[in-house]
């Protein structure tokens, strides 16, 4: 049971590159999430998803997007890395409103 | 948004000691749910517990919604215990079931 999958575990970008974060879920859940953690700090939300073909903003959307044309499939974009984006970065996935979200290990990023 | 309060902030216990760790939100919740991350960063799981009580081995967990609170109790701590404990809540306003993290109890275990 693979859960929540996150590609790469480890990167490093030099400022004015980009990539793409890969996420794939294989428990059919309709909702899923981009947050990202700083050093010594919780968790917060970039963007979501509430089903293929939608998504919205969190609480930093600023230097990312998204897109999400399969369930299962949920990438985080980078555009033109910056230092500010040096992180550590969890897809997460849930069912539906009020129910238990899973994580992935996580993809730890710096930008040099 | 709703805010999330995490006390204490850091911890340190001898081993085979007990604590409670507190969790406070600001508005009512329809998700709450606890985690260990671990020395290697991973979020493990530990109670999704929006309201009432369950327990798991040494750990147990209490939400009391009505007064926006929720507790973590580690019994009989150990070394394999030490980490960050998140608590994490998902409110009515906004849908999308999104999460508010907590700053985050650190925890020590020492021999």
């Amino acid at each position: 049971n693979a859960g929540v999958t996150q590609t790469p575990k480890f990167r490093i970008l030099k400022i004015g590159q980009s990539m793409t974060l890969q996420c794939t879920q294989d428990m059919n859940h309709n909702y899923m999430y981009w947050y990202r953690q700083d050093p010594g700090m919780g968790l917060k939300l970039i963007y979501y998803s509430v089903g293929a073909g939608i998504t919205d903003k969190g609480e930093v959307p600023n230097g990312y997007n998204v897109s999400r044309s399969t369930t299962e499939d949920f990438p985080l974009r980078l555009e033109l890395a910056a230092p500010s984006q040096t992180s550590v970065y969890f897809c997460a996935s849930s069912n539906r409103v009020g129910t238990e979200a899973f994580f992935g290990q996580g993809t730890r990023l710096t930008v040099v | 948004g709703i805010q999330v309060e995490q006390s204490p902030p850091d911890l340190i216990l001898q081993e085979g000691a007990n604590s409670t760790l507190r969790c406070n939100f600001s508005d009512s919740v329809n998700n709450l749910q606890w985690f260990h991350q671990n020395p290697w960063g991973q979020l493990i799981n530990l109670f999704y517990i929006p309201s009432g009580t369950k327990q798991n081995g040494r750990l147990s967990a209490t939400t009391v919604a009505t007064e926006r609170y929720s507790l973590l109790y580690i019994s009989s701590s150990q070394t394999t215990d030490s980490g960050v404990y998140f608590c994490a809540v998902g409110g009515w306003a906004g849908g999308g079931n999104k999460l508010t993290f907590g700053t985050g109890t650190q925890l020590k275990v020492e021999l």
